[in-house]
C-alpha cells in the first residue's frame, strides 16, 4: 500500500490561496489520489479525487504531475472554516483505506 | 438521502467490560468501513464489510470483531476493554468499496471512554 507524507502543520490567513502537498512515490498505476477534510469531533468528508492532471470541483482543485508521485490539493480563497485537517489518501481496489497523519490547516483572520 | 447514522455518540464502559457499536449506512451503500481515531495514532483502519463479508482487515487484535447484516447494516464489537482502547470509532459506506474511484461517507462517530 502506498505511504504517504504530508507537512504536519500550515498556517495561512483568510482570502489566501492554500497549497498542501502531498508525496506518494510508491504509487501503483491503479491507484487514485482522494483528499478528505477533517473537523474536530467530527468524520472526515470528502473533498476531491484524481487519477491524473487537474481536477476541479466547486470546493478545491487537485494537481498530479505526470510521474503521479505526489499531489497538490489547492484551496482558493480560505476562510475561518476552513481550518481543519486535511489528510491525503492513496486508493486501492479491494479498499483497504491507509490515513496518514494529516496536515493541520490554521486560517487566521 | 440520509446520511450514516452511527449509535450511539457516546459510551463509557470499564476496562473488561465489552461493547456493541452499530453503524446504518447511506441508502443502497453496500461497504462499511470501520476507523478508530486517537489523538496519538491517527485514523486506523479497522476492517470493511460488503454484503455481509468481511473484505479487509486492519492490524488490530482479535478483541476488535464486526459483522453487516443483509440490510448493510455493520455492527462493531470490542470484547475485554483496555483504557488504550477510548477513541473515537467512525464508520463510513460506500456504494462499492471494490473500486479504486470510492467516496466514503464518515458517520459522526462513537466516542468511546473506557475507564
Amino acid at each position: 500500500l502506498a505511504k504517504t507524507t504530508q507537512p504536519i502543520s500550515m498556517d495561512s490567513y483568510e482570502g489566501q490561496e492554500v497549497n498542501i502537498t502531498c508525496s506518494h512515490n510508491n504509487i501503483a498505476t491503479n491507484d487514485y489520489i482522494t483528499w478528505y477534510q477533517q473537523f474536530p469531533s467530527q468524520g472526515p468528508r470528502f473533498i476531491i479525487q484524481g487519477y491524473k492532471t487537474k481536477v476541479t470541483n466547486e470546493v478545491a482543485s487537485l494537481f498530479i504531475p505526470a510521474d503521479r508521485k505526489s499531489s497538490t490539493l489547492s484551496l482558493p480563497r480560505v476562510s475561518l472554516s476552513d481550518t481543519a485537517v486535511y489528510y491525503c489518501l492513496v486508493n486501492t481496489g479491494g479498499f483497504k483505506t491507509i490515513f496518514g497523519a494529516g496536515t493541520r490547516l490554521f486560517v487566521k483572520a | 438521502k440520509a446520511g450514516v447514522t452511527q449509535t450511539p455518540r457516546y459510551l463509557i464502559k470499564t476496562r473488561g467490560q465489552q461493547v456493541t457499536l452499530s453503524c446504518s449506512p447511506i441508502s443502497g451503500h453496500r461497504s462499511v468501513s470501520w476507523y478508530q481515531q486517537t489523538p496519538g495514532q491517527g485514523l486506523q483502519f479497522l476492517f470493511e464489510y460488503f454484503s455481509e463479508t468481511q473484505r479487509n482487515k486492519g492490524n488490530f487484535p482479535g478483541r476488535f470483531s464486526g459483522r453487516q447484516f443483509s440490510n448493510s447494516r455493520s455492527e462493531m464489537n470490542v470484547s475485554t476493554l483496555e483504557l488504550g482502547d477510548s477513541a473515537l470509532y467512525l464508520c463510513a459506506s460506500s456504494l462499492d468499496g471494490g473500486s479504486t474511484y470510492n467516496e466514503q461517507f464518515f458517520g459522526p462517530g462513537t466516542r468511546l471512554t473506557v475507564l
